[in-house]
């Protein structure tokens, strides 16, 4: 199975702030690579997909980058919705498998 | 509006058995490739299991910590998705989401329900 290792498990940031999350691959996952958001609620919805596509609908202060095993997500400048956990997935192999998730905190 | 329920989470003894319904709208199911994936109260994700369309003969695939145990099925003329679990453990208590697969990634995602494997 493809492990997936997300940097940082959590993260305090303030409303503005540039913020980057980082996902590494143990091998590589040629660009198949999604980001997904999750509420304190529990809803869960799509971010990014392919690496850097941005799902309908999501702002574009999201943005997505990467190659081989090193993709990160960023976040240009918070705003307070954007509080929440982020979860990197890869869909080169079977089984599918996510990142840790990385907790984003009001500083 | 795309719409995924999941329903039948709850309290089970380890050994025992449980099914988990996710009815669906807003989309046209009988094309539909649908996933079940967990979150562990340590709040991991994990892929539990997928099934594809009738034009793909209903294919199955499954996690291997679930491998055996669990069993995908979908009623198209109904437009859900079910997941039965036996001999169920500890370590399959989660949250359960019912998920729709579009464009190899899930795009819609329910609310999810919690299944508690305890003695």
């Amino acid at each position: 199975d493809i492990q997936m290792t997300q940097t940082p498990s959590s993260m305090p940031a303030s409303l503005g702030e540039r913020v980057t999350i980082s996902c590494r691959a143990s091998q590589g996952i040629s660009n198949y690579l999604n980001w997904y958001q999750q509420k304190p609620d529990g809803t869960i919805k799509p971010l990014i997909y392919y690496t850097s596509n941005l799902q309908s609908g999501v702002p574009s202060r999201f943005s997505g980058s990467g190659s081989g095993t090193d993709y990160s997500l960023t976040i240009s400048s918070l705003e307070p919705e954007d509080f929440a956990m982020y979860y990197c997935q890869q869909y080169d192999s079977s089984p599918l498998t996510f990142g840790s998730g990385t907790k984003l905190e009001i500083k | 509006e795309v719409q995924l329920v999941e329903t039948g989470g709850g309290l089970v003894q380890p050994g025992k058995s449980l099914k988990l319904t996710c009815a669906t709208s807003g989309f046209t199911f009988s094309n539909a490739w649908m996933h079940w994936v967990r979150q562990s109260p340590e709040k991991q994700l994990e892929w539990v299991a997928q099934i594809k369309a009738k034009s793909n003969n209903y294919a199955t695939y499954y996690a291997e910590s679930v491998k055996g145990r669990f069993t995908i099925s979908r009623d198209d003329s109904k437009s859900s998705v079910y997941l039965q679990m036996n001999s169920l453990k500890e370590e399959d208590t989660a949250i359960y989401y019912c998920t729709l697969q579009l464009s190899h990634r899930f795009a819609y995602w329910g609310q999810g329900t919690l299944v508690t494997v305890s003695s």
